[in-house]
């Protein structure tokens, strides 16, 4: 149990729908990540936040939006769903914004699926 | 910008053998670090080893080690006494110091055979 914490677990959708995931970082962890497996593209890092403030952008869509809280959970926001967008979402969170080789301890992903 | 390039998509060991798992990465930077992660059926991303660059020293834990060649930008992974646990698709990652953002390859799927 790498102690991140990601709900759902599956989510199926329409397409034009809107989703939220939320991710609880590993208790002590300051950075949280948002990364998307898909097939065609592989593990695509999204977004980075350090302490409630967003670190580092990487391919997210416009579409997409996220956000960390005071408490360190964070949510990633989809919206006008593409059956593209169907792929396993991953949050990460490590104790520090990459000071350190502190390793990313990954979260065991939200499925989704848009139909 | 920064790639890491696996090479090989599928891999096959029979148990109890050695394999190794290349990767190369592209970088300008001096600072970074490397990783593998195995991702088991299960799809959970695991750490199984790192790397820091700026140490020559090769990292081992227990049945895992890589051979690093800084010059040749060369990250390969070498599983011993492979076990069917090891079943996994790996992942080579890479990480600018001071960034926290990692940079995954296309992946490498490992299958031990009993």
């Amino acid at each position: 149990d790498s102690g991140v914490t990601q709900t759902p677990k599956h989510l199926i959708t329409a397409t034009g729908q809107r989703v939220t995931l939320r991710c609880s970082p590993r208790s002590g962890d300051l950075s949280v990540y948002w990364y998307q497996q898909s097939l065609d593209q592989g593990l695509q890092f999204l977004i980075q936040y350090y302490n409630g403030e967003e670190r580092a952008k990487g391919n997210i869509l416009e579409r997409f939006s996220a956000q960390q809280f005071p408490d360190l959970h964070s949510e990633l926001n989809l919206s006008s769903l593409e059956l593209g967008d169907s792929a396993l979402y991953f949050c990460a969170s490590s104790v520090d914004a990459g000071t350190s080789p502190s390793p990313l301890h990954f979260g065991n992903g939200t499925r989704l699926t848009v139909t | 910008a920064q790639t890491v390039t696996q090479s090989q998509p599928e891999m096959s060991v029979q148990e109890a053998e050695t394999v190794t798992l290349s990767c190369t990465y592209d970088t300008s930077e001096s600072n970074y670090y490397l990783f593998w992660y195995k991702q088991p059926p299960s799809r959970q991303m695991i750490l199984v080893i790192r790397q820091e660059a700026y140490k020559q020293q090769n990292a081992t834990e227990n049945r895992f080690s890589v051979n690093f060649q800084k010059a040749a930008k060369s990250f390969s992974l070498k599983i011993s006494d492979s076990q069917l646990g090891d079943t996994a698709m790996y992942f080579c990652a890479f990480m600018i110091s001071n960034t926290g953002k990692l940079i995954f390859g296309q992946g490498t799927t490992l299958q031990v055979k009993p």
